[in-house]
């Protein structure tokens, strides 16, 4: 089964604080994905990477940062956080040749205060 | 503009009501339709992948169905244990990898 991990369950943070959100595959994947979720918003595309240090914008970028230094790894940065970001964020990953179901991970509950 | 909707946004069963969830769909080229279960605070976890008009797929108490302007997830004889939001999504053929959520269903079974 593929396994999709990320690194917290809830997450605490201070407005104006560098957060890291990371992920895991196990799946030799290539495609990895960062949504947030909102009551009432759906899911909205973050940022979304094809390959290893290949990076493409989603829907809603703006605040946000990644990395994608190994293939099973993609991290999510908050430069900056602010309260709009506080959001579930959640990251999935897809292979390829035909083969397009996005894996989700858990979920991280993100706070920022 | 590219748009996938949901209907209802909200559906209340009696155990064994069987009913059926709509997804529809205004796209320019359809590559995929994929459903997906969620359950509150946890990540939307993969159901079933339909490729063209009149694909079916099954699993336990659902069938998912695709005709070229929507699909529809039957439920038939739901548990409580189905109780969950469902949530589909379509891959479009301008699109290698991204996928358009539609704002889900939130259905609910009661014993």
């Amino acid at each position: 089964d593929v396994k999709v991990t990320q690194s917290s369950r809830y997450l605490v943070k201070r407005t104006g604080e560098k957060v890291f959100l990371e992920c895991v595959q196990d799946m030799d994947h290539e495609n990895m994905f960062w949504y947030r979720q909102d009551p009432g918003l759906g899911l909205r595309l973050i940022y979304f990477s094809y390959d290893v240090k290949m990076k493409e914008k989603g829907d809603i970028p703006e605040g946000y940062s990644v990395s994608r230094e190994k293939k099973e790894r993609f991290s999510l940065i908050l430069e900056s956080a602010s309260t709009n970001q506080t959001s579930m964020y959640l990251c999935a990953s897809s292979g390829s040749g035909g083969y397009n179901e996005q894996f989700f991970g858990p979920g991280t509950r993100l706070t920022v205060l | 503009e590219d748009q996938v909707t949901q209907s209802p946004e909200a559906l209340r069963l009696q155990e064994g009501e069987s009913s059926s969830l709509n997804c529809s769909y205004t796209v320019s080229g359809l590559r995929g339709l994929f459903w997906y279960r969620q359950d509150p605070g946890k990540g939307p976890e993969f159901l079933f992948t339909l490729y063209s008009a009149g694909e079916e797929k099954e699993k336990e108490r659902l069938k998912a169905t695709l005709t070229k302007k929507e699909s529809f997830l039957h439920i038939t004889a739901p548990k409580p244990e189905d109780s969950a939001t469902y949530l589909c999504a379509v891959l479009l053929s301008g699109s290698a990898r991204q996928l358009t959520f539609g704002s889900g269903t939130q259905l609910t079974v009661l014993p």
